[in-house]
Formats: C-alpha cells, structure tokens, sequence
C-alpha cells in the first residue's frame, strides 16, 4: 500500500529563514506528487504540483519543490519565508491504483 | 474557479443518530472523495469515488457509507453516529488524467460534533 512520510511535524523559523520540509513515499509504480497548503481558517488549496517532466517544479508563493525519484522524496522549499507562511502542510501523492494519500501534516509557523 | 461546497460548515449530532453530509461540485469531475481531518493524523481518506454509482473503500471506511446518485453531488453517510466521529469532514473532487487523479479541489469542511 503506499504513503506518505513527513518528517517534520512542527516548523518555527523567523522571517527571511529558509525552508524546507521534507516528504518521502512509498510506492513502486509512477505517481503524481502533491504538496497543499492550509492557511488558518481556510480550505484547502494546491502549492505546486508534479506529474512528470522536469524535477524541480514551481508554485505559487515562490515555493518550490524537486521530485528525486531514487530517494522516492518530493521536498517542498522556500529560501525566505514571510510570516503569512504561517500554515499546515501537506504532501500528497496518487497512483495508478486511483488513490489519494496524504502526509500527517507540518505545521510551519513563521515568527516576525 | 472549480467550487466544492459542502451543505453544512458545523453539525452537533447526538449519539446513535444518522448524519448525512452532502457535496457538490461545479467541474464536472469523475473523482469524488470524503476525507477526515484530525489533529496529528493528517487527512485520511474514508472513500472515494470515480463515477456516478461507484465507490470505493479509503483507509477508514468502518462506520461510514457514501452515494453518488449524480455526478456533482457525493454524500457521506454515518449510519450511527458515534463519539469517535467527532471530526472535521473534508470533501474533495478531481479529474482523472491517464489513470490517475490530478490535483484535488477541496471544500471548507464540516466540523462534526457528536456528543
């Protein structure tokens, strides 16, 4: 069956740090990768996203994240983040066997 | 821009009660799914489905159904509700590209409470 890992569960950095939060599946076969954000309060709404092609994908928020398929890791970065990063986030991956699997979850918060 | 909307933002149900929660969506997607949201866990899935009258079980299907009468419209269905349903309910929808799901639309959800 496949998942997802992520490895942090709570994030505290300050403004202008760097960000990356990591995400490791398992599956043998070709998936699509996912990473959602979670603003307080709202729903939730895709970062960036990968299907095939180039690695290293961009988002929106200048986000950004690399596929490494021999690591089966999709990590989502940020070189400076801003308080309004504040959020849940979540790595997400779907297969051909038409589910969808989410990571637990890392809070980010951003101090000013 | 693709609307998921959910019927109920907060529900308070009593134990043993049936609870219905319905979705719809505007995009005319194949893929319907019910997720639930808890602290720590992340989102698990309880079911999806991938046209009008199918259905599959998720992760944590045990105490829960679902219809898909229509194409936009995916209801979830606790047949008892219990306390250990207290949660948030998340619907999502997606179309399916070469065999698998894209990107996933999701509604605001509704924070079930039973007590």
């Amino acid at each position: 069956a496949q998942s997802v890992s992520q490895h942090n569960h709570h994030v505290i950095l300050s403004e202008a740090a760097s960000l990356e939060l990591g995400c490791n599946y398992s599956y043998g076969g070709t998936v699509n990768l996912f990473w959602y954000v979670q603003y307080p309060g709202q729903h939730l709404q895709l970062l960036l996203k990968y299907f095939s092609g180039d690695p290293l994908v961009k988002g929106i928020k200048g986000f950004e994240a690399e596929f490494i398929k021999s690591k089966f890791s999709f990590n989502l970065r940020k070189p400076s983040v801003q308080w309004s990063d504040t959020a849940e986030y979540f790595c997400a991956v779907t297969t051909n066997a038409g589910k969808s699997t989410f990571g637990d979850g890392t809070t980010l918060t951003v101090k000013p | 821009d693709v609307k998921v909307t959910q019927s109920s933002r907060y529900l308070v149900k009593r134990t043993g009660e049936k609870v219905f929660l319905e979705c719809v969506q505007d995009m005319d997607h194949e893929n319907m799914f019910w997720y639930r949201q808890d602290p720590g866990l992340g989102l698990r899935l309880i079911y999806f489905s991938y046209d009008v009258k199918m259905k599959e079980k998720g992760d944590i299907p045990e105490g829960y159904s679902v219809s898909r009468e229509k194409k936009e419209r995916f209801s979830l269905i606790l047949e008892s509700a219990s306390t250990n349903q207290t949660s948030m309910y998340l619907c999502a929808s997606s179309w399916a590209y070469r065999g698998m799901n894209t990107e996933a639309f999701f509604g605001q959800g509704t924070r079930l409470t039973v007590v």
